[in-house]
């Protein structure tokens, strides 16, 4: 099925480990997102990528590295895992210059970190 | 700060009841809306957007865009259990490029 695809659902890491979460999309779009959802606080943009070999700041970059590998991929890296990282992370896509375009997201990556 | 404003709710209404959930944002030229359901344990799904003002109707659903006084809302018609999620507004901010911006989102829940 066409959409966004983002591993792995589910992760559990130790204070001070790193992981990549890892996403991607096969519906020719240009622009991606990573962003974080903790209860109460709704979606923060963490990074964005508007289009292939660029990538921007979002709201709540601290602690987080990403790459846009090619169209397709936008990863996201924790260098060093915190408590405060724990959230369900969700990867988005959309068509870059289309106003009224909206986002279609991944499934989600539930991190908890200990 | 460009922000979009949402109450959590819980907003109950009865099963057939028309449900209506308001948003409010923070930038007068702000260009398209869009309203996105959760479910629980879920990832967003977008059911409507709009970017004129007026009514926009798409079956039960019905998103209404005043852009004078900056608000947007969602009208759900004959509400079902199914219903039953977390509703997300989202707003493009005109200088924002084609990130969104998102409220925290109304719990709505449909009671039998």
């Amino acid at each position: 099925n066409a959409g966004v695809t983002q591993t792995p659902k589910f992760q559990v890491l130790k204070t001070g480990q790193s992981m990549t979460l890892q996403c991607a999309q096969d519906m020719n779009h240009n622009s991606m997102y990573w962003y974080r959802q903790d209860p109460g606080m709704g979606l923060r943009l963490i990074y964005y990528s508007a289009s292939e070999g660029t990538t921007d700041k979002g709201e709540v970059p601290n602690g987080y590295n990403v790459s846009r590998l090619n169209k397709r991929e936008f990863s996201l890296r924790l260098e060093s895992a915190a408590p405060s990282q724990t959230s369900v992370y969700f990867c988005a896509s959309s068509l870059a210059g289309q106003p009224n375009y909206g986002y279609t997201f991944g499934s989600g990556t539930r991190l908890t970190v200990v | 700060q460009k922000e979009v404003e949402q109450n959590s709710g819980p907003l109950s209404v009865p099963e057939g009841a028309i449900a209506s959930l308001n948003c409010t944002y923070s930038d007068r030229g702000s260009q398209s809306f869009f309203w996105y359901r959760q479910y629980s344990g879920k990832s967003p799904e977008l059911i409507m957007s709009i970017y004129s003002n007026g009514d926009k109707e798409d079956g039960r659903f019905t998103a209404q865009l005043n852009k004078a006084s900056q608000y947007v809302s969602l009208l759900i018609r004959d509400s079902q259990p199914s219903d039953s999620a977390t509703y997300l507004c989202a707003v493009r901010f005109t200088g924002g490029g084609n990130k969104l911006t998102f409220g925290t989102g109304t719990q709505l829940k449909v009671e039998l």
